[in-house]
């Protein structure tokens, strides 16, 4: 399984965009970045996955480096309601009934 | 559609007794994982389950077992608590297509207190 390394905590202004950088040089070809996040005392929740090319969603967008080893998540607009913990996970399409949470990223959006 | 649903949520248990948790996942999904979250180990994989057979199990002590009927439904049990199971227990669903899973959706959770 590829390892990730997050920023343990990152804060935001309320409606500014927020970019969530995750470092997974040692993904292999065929697995996909999948980005989940956990609001407070709550299950986590999927957000959006991704193989090679970039991808967007009604609630984020998704940045994959060319060489596959850095990606950025994209909250476009932070709310207040965004606030939580954010997670990538390298998976293959096989495996995705086992996904390994790293410590992710605390994203903290501010008024 | 309903979401997944957990029972009980919040459940107290002394050391050395055993507990049940169940899970309902969403209708027509067919693959059902658990996961266990502590304060000091983050979201940890503990086993996933697919058309009643266990396909993928974490790195947790035998004293950690699952079922899955044939409703997809499922159960997980931990004999023997101890203090460290202590933890919030989440089970995940995800449909299955030609083999391959896709996306999981989470449950709220069990939160397991063992004194």
């Amino acid at each position: 399984d590829a390892k990730t390394t997050q920023p343990t905590s990152m804060d935001c202004a309320e409606g500014r965009a927020a970019n969530l950088p995750c470092n997974h040089s040692t993904i292999s070809g065929n697995e996909y970045v999948y980005w989940y996040r956990q609001i407070h005392s709550q299950g986590p929740q999927y957000i959006i996955h991704g193989l090679k090319n970039n991808e967007t969603n009604e609630m984020a967008s998704l940045i994959i480096t060319e060489d596959r080893k850095s990606s950025t998540l994209i909250l476009p607009h932070a709310t207040l309601r965004d606030t939580a913990v954010y997670y990538c996970i390298p998976s293959t399409s096989s495996n995705t009934g086992k996904l390994i949470f790293g410590q992710g990223t605390t994203l903290q959006v501010k008024p | 559609k309903a979401g997944v649903t957990q029972t009980p949520r919040y459940l107290i248990k002394t050391r050395g007794q055993q507990v049940t948790l169940s899970c309902s996942p969403i209708s027509g999904h067919r693959s059902v994982s658990w996961y266990q979250q502590t304060p000091g180990q983050g979201l940890q994989f503990l086993f996933e389950y697919f058309s009643e057979t266990q396909r993928n199990k974490g790195n947790f002590p035998g004293r950690f077992s699952g079922r899955q009927f044939s409703n997809s439904r499922s159960e997980m049990n931990v004999s023997t608590l101890e203090l460290g199971d202590s933890a919030l227990y989440l089970c995940a669903s995800s449909l299955v297509s030609q083999g391959l899973t896709d996306t999981q959706y989470f449950g709220p959770g069990t939160r397991l207190t063992v004194l």
